[in-house]
């Protein structure tokens, strides 16, 4: 199993623009979740799925939609990145709908907005 | 609400000395999970132990130890004989069945060889 893999490692963007961050799992996790990890903050969560067609908001989820139409992908979409969105941004997945299963993080991804 | 507080933000031991890394956490639930992730330089999170509220026997996994006291809400790892491998930062977290994990801000470990 590859585990939870996020794509890209690294990106650069201009204010204003959009991108999606890639995740995906192929361990068959229900649950799956993004989370920003910004100094002295430890991790924040922005949107979380319980499964298939199932979203909600986290924490902090201004700025940012999340969609689940297959178990294996949650994409987490930028719409007018801001400086403020800089940060390393890390998804999740665990097993079953129990929340406090463990979960399992994937490499991140490192965003910077200029 | 809940919280984890890590009040070390660094430490920094020499090789080979035992080193322990506080957590102290806040909730008014029973039930409740409590977490240790390991982030080495490398950026990735490794999930090291995972602990119910209604467990308190403490844990060991060869060099690591974990110490869970529900009278003074903490849940403390040490590490023995520390290595260089073990530099990295480590975070706390807390659950008690909500949608999130709650992370404490994380205490940055050097050992220094």
């Amino acid at each position: 199993n590859a585990g939870v893999t996020q794509t890209p490692k690294f990106q650069v963007l201009k204010t204003g623009q959009s991108m999606t961050l890639q995740c995906a799992q192929d361990m068959n996790h229900e649950y799956m979740s993004w989370y920003r990890q910004d100094p002295g903050m430890g991790l924040r969560l922005i949107h979380y799925s319980v499964g298939a067609g199932i979203t909600d908001q986290g924490e902090v989820p201004n700025g940012y939609n999340v969609s689940r139409s297959t178990t294996e992908d949650f994409p987490l979409r930028l719409l007018s990145a801001a400086p403020s969105q800089t940060s390393v941004y890390f998804c999740a997945s665990s097993y079953g709908l129990a929340i406090t299963d463990t979960q399992y993080f994937g490499p991140g991804t490192r965003l910077t907005v200029l | 609400a809940q919280k984890v507080t890590q009040a070390q933000t660094e430490i920094s031991v020499v090789e080979k000395e035992d080193v322990t890394l506080d957590c102290v956490y806040e909730t008014r639930d029973t039930t409740y999970y409590l977490f240790w992730y390991k982030q080495p330089p490398s950026g990735e999170l490794v999930f090291l132990i995972r602990r119910n509220s209604f467990d308190e026997q403490n844990e060991i996994s060869g060099r690591y130890s974990w110490n869970f006291q529900k009278s003074t809400s903490s849940f403390n790892f040490t590490i023995t004989a520390s290595q260089v491998v073990d530099s990295a930062v480590y975070f706390c977290a807390l659950n008690f069945g909500n949608e999130k994990l709650t992370f404490g801000t994380g205490t940055r470990l050097t050992i220094i060889p």
